[in-house]
């Protein structure tokens, strides 16, 4: 079965401080992997998908599929990234889309 | 366009009574999705419809749980009897095809009392 796996509900930083935000994945298949976020107050909204390989608001993603991760990468955190960050992929046969259980970005200043 | 419209924003029932959520998706998107959030799980997948046809329900918790989409227009996800453990905020979303972005609604707050 395909899951994804987030494992840090929380992630704190200081402003200007590197971040990661962990993807682990289980597919047999060719997975399509997305990352969502969603602002206080907001809708869930993509942020960046990888096969578009685009950085986004400086954020990156690598698909790494030795490892099946799809860790979120910021080298310098603000504190308007604070949000909630989902993990996502969908199945290429019939385009079922999953999340990962979510990970609370705190940005201190 | 709107966006993704889901009604009633909130829903405050007592334990045992039907609740019905509805959804309008984007005009033209083909798919369709309905996910409960908690703070336990995260965003589960509950059920997903392609072209109006129910493609993947196994997400669906019980019986209890029900989802129909009559049109490309709209879809409602019915809870009966709902219990208090249906308490989450339920998200409809949509896209235009297989491995597109997908746009949510605001969603529905649910607390069963």
């Amino acid at each position: 079965a395909q899951r994804v796996t987030q494992p840090e509900k929380l992630l704190s930083v200081f402003k200007g401080a590197p971040v990661e935000l962990k993807c682990n994945y289980s597919y047999s298949g060719s997975p399509e992997l997305f990352w969502y976020v969603q602002y206080s107050r907001q809708r869930l909204q993509l942020l960046l998908r990888h096969i578009s390989r685009e950085s986004i608001k400086g954020f990156t993603a690598d698909l790494n599929k030795g490892e099946t991760s799809f860790h979120l990468k910021k080298p310098f955190a603000q504190e308007e990234d604070s949000a909630m960050y989902y993990c996502a992929l969908t199945t290429s046969n019939t385009g079922k889309l999953i999340f990962g259980q979510g990970t609370t970005l705190q940005v201190k200043p | 366009d709107a966006g993704v419209i889901q009604s009633p924003r909130h829903e405050v029932t007592e334990m045992g009574q039907e609740v019905t959520l509805r959804c309008k998706p984007i005009s033209g998107h083909n798919s369709l999705f309905w996910y409960r959030q908690t703070m336990m799980r995260g965003l589960e997948l509950l059920i997903y419809f392609n072209n109006n046809v129910p493609i993947d329900d196994s997400g669906m918790p019980e019986d209890r749980f029900s989802a129909k989409m009559p049109n490309a227009s709209f879809s409602t996800l019915k809870i009966q009897p709902s219990e208090p453990r249906d308490s989450a905020v339920y998200f409809c979303a949509s896209s235009v095809g297989r491995n597109t972005e997908a746009f949510f609604g605001q969603g529905t707050r649910l607390t069963v009392v």
